[in-house]
């Protein structure tokens, strides 16, 4: 069974652009969060996406979006890039069974964005 | 919101000896703690996780540990290798309906020694 699978693997872009992400989960898995981790914040919650509805969303600006497709792909974008938002964004799926059911989050390899 | 306090930051045992990172967590609500390991240049990788019904549970060289009176929760690993070598994240989570949002410890590099 095919893991969570990040696009691109790296990325550079300058201050100003904008940058698109993709994650394609683990097959079945409907799911996706997406985590910032930097050195020194650690891992952030960015935003969750169930059934193609964002559910739940981290403390960060306006200029990080996301959206999640029928076949629960995910991308996720920023805009207006910052020299800060150079980090590792991870991708995690995950598939809830039954309400109220913990399940474990599968995590890609990360796209590590370079912005200069 | 939750927050979750990791110790320590660094550690280094000799292959063959044991190894514990521990984890305090804030929110009483939290039912779902899972351990991720990381090595360099991937993605976490999840190795053992508990539920709040569930005071400890075991899988090989690894086991997890949950007081939930104390909030708090421990990783062990016995026979360390130098392969186990990688940052450890601890992680608290209040799981509903759908994944949650998961609150992550500040990582623990292990360093094992051959």
């Amino acid at each position: 069974k095919a893991g969570v699978t990040q696009t691109p693997r790296y990325l550079i872009k300058t201050r100003g652009q904008q940058v698109t992400l993709s994650c394609s989960p683990i097959s079945g898995h409907r799911s996706v969060s997406w985590y910032q981790q930097t050195p020194g914040q650690g891992l952030q919650f960015l935003f969750e996406y169930f059934s193609e509805t964002q559910r739940n969303k981290g403390n960060f600006p306006g200029r990080f979006s996301g959206r999640q497709f029928s076949n629960s792909r995910s991308e996720m974008n920023v805009s207006t890039l910052e020299l800060g938002d150079s980090a590792l964004y991870l991708c995690a799926s995950s598939s809830p069974r039954d309400r109220g059911q913990n399940t474990e989050a599968f995590f890609g390899q990360g796209t590590r964005l370079t912005v200069v | 919101g939750e927050n979750v306090e990791q110790h320590p930051s660094t550690l280094s045992v000799q292959e063959g000896d044991s190894a514990v990172i521990k984890c305090t967590y804030s929110d009483s609500a939290s039912n779902y703690f899972p351990w991720y390991k990381q090595e360099l240049g991937k993605g976490p990788q999840l190795i053992i996780d508990i539920r709040s019904n569930v005071g400890e549970k075991k899988d090989q060289r690894i086991a997890v540990t949950l007081n939930k009176t104390a909030k708090h929760f421990s990783l062990h690993i016995t026979e360390t290798q130098p392969e186990d070598s990688a940052v450890y994240f601890c992680a608290a989570s209040w799981r509903g309906s759908t994944l949650g949002r998961l609150y992550f410890g500040r990582g623990t590099q292990l360093t094992v020694w051959p």
